[in-house]
């Protein structure tokens, strides 16, 4: 099972919004509306922030939402803040493996 | 505390053999599927087992399938995972992590809630 595939970076200003793609095909995200997202700091374990696509777990900020199109899964941060500054991995249950990781995306705050 | 402490890394040559193990805390272990995910140094998340809270399912990514085998011991609230000739490429930052469906002998996918800090694996002579 190969990879999710995700942008290797992306950057926004305080108080902006961006959006984190990842890319699937018809064998996981395509099939599925079980993607969750995870967001790791520096030396830290990772933290659960979204799941079933746009779900979020109870102390998570609303400024994270999740939606999916296709075999396309998104993730996006609004009102960005210094603290989001961090690496991002989307990972979906898939034909073969209940999950599967993407690339990873690593999100600044100009 | 929901609490998740991961044991057993250090330092192996390759070819040798290893158990790591985690012992959970502040929830009902046998509720819920368990999973290892490993991080190489500087390298992103990869799953590499899970096991049912009944021990019904079991599955390996394919990297690791025939030389590492998941175990639970429901009794002792601990995850195990034995890993059988080891490679340069096992090196890496090993977590036990929590699935979020309880009371299912399968594997959902349906996310991953609590994490460990992790046990550091190097595979070198």
């Amino acid at each position: 099972q190969s990879a999710l595939t995700q942008p290797a970076s992306v950057s926004g200003s305080p108080g902006q919004s961006i959006t984190i793609s990842c890319t699937g095909t018809s064998s996981d995200v395509g099939s599925y509306n079980l993607v969750s997202w995870y967001q790791q700091h520096p030396g830290k374990a990772p933290k659960f922030m979204i799941y079933e696509v746009n779900k979020r777990p109870s102390g998570v900020s609303n400024r994270f939402s999740g939606s999916k199109s296709d075999n396309t899964a998104s993730l996006t941060i609004s009102g960005l803040q210094a603290e989001d500054e961090a690496d991002y991995y989307c990972c979906s249950y898939a034909d073969s493996s209940p999950y599967v990781f993407g690339t990873g995306t690593k999100v600044t705050v100009l | 505390e929901v609490q998740l402490v991961e044991s057993g890394g250090g330092l192996v040559q390759p070819g040798r053999s290893l158990r790591l193990s985690c012992a959970a805390s502040g929830f009902t272990f046998d509720d819920y599927a368990i999973h290892w995910v490993r991080q190489a140094p500087g390298k992103g998340l990869e799953w590499v087992s899970g096991i049912s809270w009944k021990s019904g399912s079991i599955g390996y990514a394919d990297s690791v399938k025939g030389r590492f085998t998941i175990s639970r011991d429901n009794a002792k609230n601990s995850l195990y995972l034995q890993i059988n000739s080891l490679r340069a490429e096992d090196t890496a930052l090993y977590y036990c992590v929590k699935d979020i469906v309880g009371n299912y002998d399968f594997l959902t996918g349906y996310g991953m809630d609590v994490w460990g800090q992790g046990t550091t694996l190097t595979v070198s002579s």
